[in-house]
Parts: C-alpha cells; structure tokens; sequence
C-alpha cells in the first residue's frame, strides 16, 4: 500500500519561500497524479495544485503566481514551493495521490505536516 | 471560479441515517467525491465518482449526484462516524475544487 511523508521546516518567515517535500513509498509515483493540499487550523481543505509524473502542472487559479510543484521520479518524491508567504499561509499541508480516470479524486494522502509562518 | 457548498453541521441520532448536501451550478455533470476526516488526522476518500466506495468503506455509506446537488448518505449512522465531511469535484476552470467541510454530529 501507497504512503505518503510530508517534510520540511515547521516555521517560516513572512515573505519568505515555504519549501516541503513529499516522498511516496510502497508504489511508484509514476502514471498517478500528485497534489498538494492545505488545511488552515480550524477551517477546510484547499487545492493548491497538482504535478503528473511527466512534470505537468496545474494550479489554484488563485495561489498560481506564487506556487510551484516538481516531480523527481528517481527519487520518488514531489516539492512544493510557495513564495512570499504571509500569515494566511499557516496550514497543515498534505500531498495527496490523485486518480484522474474520470473526474479526479485523492486515493491515498500523507499525514500532513504543519506550517507556521511567523517571525 | 467554481464553487461547492455545503451545510456547516448537520445532527443525526445514533442508528439514524445522515444526509449531508453539496451543491454547484451543474453538480450533477460533474463527478464528485466525498472525504471523511476526524480530528487530527488526513482525510480518508469514502465515496468517489458519484456513487463508488473504495474498499474497506463500510455499505452504510452512499452517495448520489443529479442536477446541482450531490448527497452522501450515511444509513445506521454510528457514534464512529462523527467527523467532518467535504465534497470535491474536478471544474475544467477551477480544477480541483472542494466544499466547505459540513461537522455531523452524531
């Protein structure tokens, strides 16, 4: 069975890049869809964006200027990052494995890793 | 941008059956799916492409999808399941877009 790890820094500062990385474990990270997903404390789920295997992207229309995701395959891993955080970028982040057969939904997620930006 | 909405809580008596409601413009031509997710930990995908559960999800849970609504229904609701549930759909504009989380309390 697939499974997921967030990691990275707990703290970072404003305006400054949050950086995490995802390794999947127990299957490959190719032909699967991979996404990263936000959970600010105490309120819903946010998409951020997603990468395929071959390193197409699509983002949130509304973090797109600021976010980028990559894939290495030899790794099994993806990264996110995410310029010029603020306050409101405080979340509990997951990487997600995404089935997109028809519509497209998250089969398997990592346990989450929180993210704080404060000074 | 595409928007999914959903109640913020709804209440259902132990061994009753629990409907919590997500709504868009056109739902019903999209496929939607539904997450479980309990205090503290990831969510765990219950229903999928409408209708689908993943194995291992218990037959009291189901759901449907027509017009601007789709519905997960859970029947003999149990004090287990108590959590908060969202609603996702893929929008060709949007993408990947969730509801606001509905809290049943059971």
């Amino acid at each position: 069975q697939v499974q997921l790890q967030e990691s990275g820094p707990g703290l970072v500062k404003p305006s400054e890049t949050l950086s995490l990385t995802c390794t999947v474990s127990g299957g490959s990270i190719s032909t699967y869809f991979w996404s990263w997903i936000r959970q600010p404390p105490g309120k819903g789920l946010e998409w951020i964006g997603y990468v395929y295997y071959t390193g197409t992207t699509k983002f949130n229309p509304a973090l797109k200027s600021r976010v980028s995701i990559s894939v290495d395959t030899s790794e099994n891993q993806l990264s996110l990052k995410l310029t010029s955080v603020t306050a409101a970028d405080t979340a509990v982040y997951f990487c997600a494995r995404g089935i997109a057969v028809v519509g497209h939904h998250f089969d398997s997620w990592g346990q989450g890793t929180l993210v704080t930006v404060s000074s | 941008s595409y928007e999914l909405t959903q109640p913020p809580s709804v209440s259902v008596s132990p061994g009753q059956t629990a409907s919590i409601t997500c709504s868009g413009d056109k739902l019903g031509d999209k496929y939607t799916c539904w997450y479980q997710q309990k205090p503290g930990q990831s969510p765990v995908l219950v229903i999928y492409q409408d209708t689908k559960r993943p194995s291992g999800i218990p037959e009291r849970f189901s759901g449907s999808n027509s017009g601007n609504t789709a519905t997960l229904t859970i029947s003999g609701t149990q004090a287990i399941d108590e959590a908060d549930y969202y609603c996702q759909a893929w929008d060709s504009s949007t993408f990947v877009v969730f509801g606001g989380g509905t809290k049943l309390t059971v």
